[in-house]
């Protein structure tokens, strides 16, 4: 089955510097690749996705790049801010399947 | 876009008493959920997958008896924890898919057993 590895576990920046967290998967047939956000007690909210046909997409200070061939994909969040702070999971898996989470990074981010 | 409305979003309960966890996916047909259990500060780990009118398939490690999982129409899933313990006690989610790529997540339910 799929197994989703992620780093950092935690990150810590300063208002306005740019975060990036990694992830690696080993099932080559997933296609499929979520970024969620969650703080306390909430579900997870989705941030962003890339499907494996797009090598990278970017939804305003956020953006996800995506390397099939080395099966890793990475968050890149620029010019961060205070409520920018929480953790987040990226995810994988083949339409229809269970999403498979990886650890989690937990995000702060001081002003 | 697609709701999916978990209840109770907390519960309480005696050692040894079971508790039913509600899934319900509100304007469209989830003929697959799939239940999650997260542990403070750690990621969701799939416990099972529940189809509409079959057996719930069970990730490793996951009791089949302890949790059981009922997914008799198209909205709804309900997961059952039996004779619950406090290392039972966890934040549990669902997950229902609208369309092929996008997962929906409940409100989630945290679950103590005192």
């Amino acid at each position: 089955g799929e197994n989703v590895e992620q780093h950092p576990s935690t990150l810590s920046v300063q208002e306005g510097d740019s975060a990036v967290i990694k992830c690696t998967y080993s099932d080559s047939a997933s296609n499929y690749f979520p970024w969620y956000k969650q703080e306390l007690g909430k579900r997870p909210q989705l941030i962003i996705d890339i499907r494996s046909n797009v090598g990278e997409k970017k939804d305003q200070r956020i953006a996800v790049t995506l390397n099939k061939t080395a099966k890793h994909f990475s968050l890149h969040i620029t010019e961060t801010q205070p409520e920018d702070s929480a953790v987040y999971f990226c995810a994988a898996n083949q339409a229809g399947t269970a999403l498979i989470f990886g650890k989690g990074t937990t995000l702060s981010v001081s002003s | 876009g697609a709701v999916v409305s978990q209840h109770p979003s907390r519960v309480i309960c005696k050692s040894g008493t079971s508790v039913k966890i509600e899934c319900r996916s509100l304007d469209f047909q989830a003929t697959t959920m799939f239940w999650y259990r997260q542990f403070p500060k750690k990621s969701l780990m799939l416990m099972a997958t529940s189809n509409e009118g079959s057996k719930a398939t069970y990730e490793q490690g996951v009791e089949k008896d302890k949790f059981l999982i009922n997914h008799a129409s198209l909205t709804l899933s309900t997961l059952t924890v039996t004779s619950a313990h406090p290392e039972d006690s966890s934040f549990y989610i669902c997950s229902a898919r609208g369309r092929p790529f996008e997962a929906f997540f409940g409100q989630g339910t945290r679950l103590t057993v005192v």
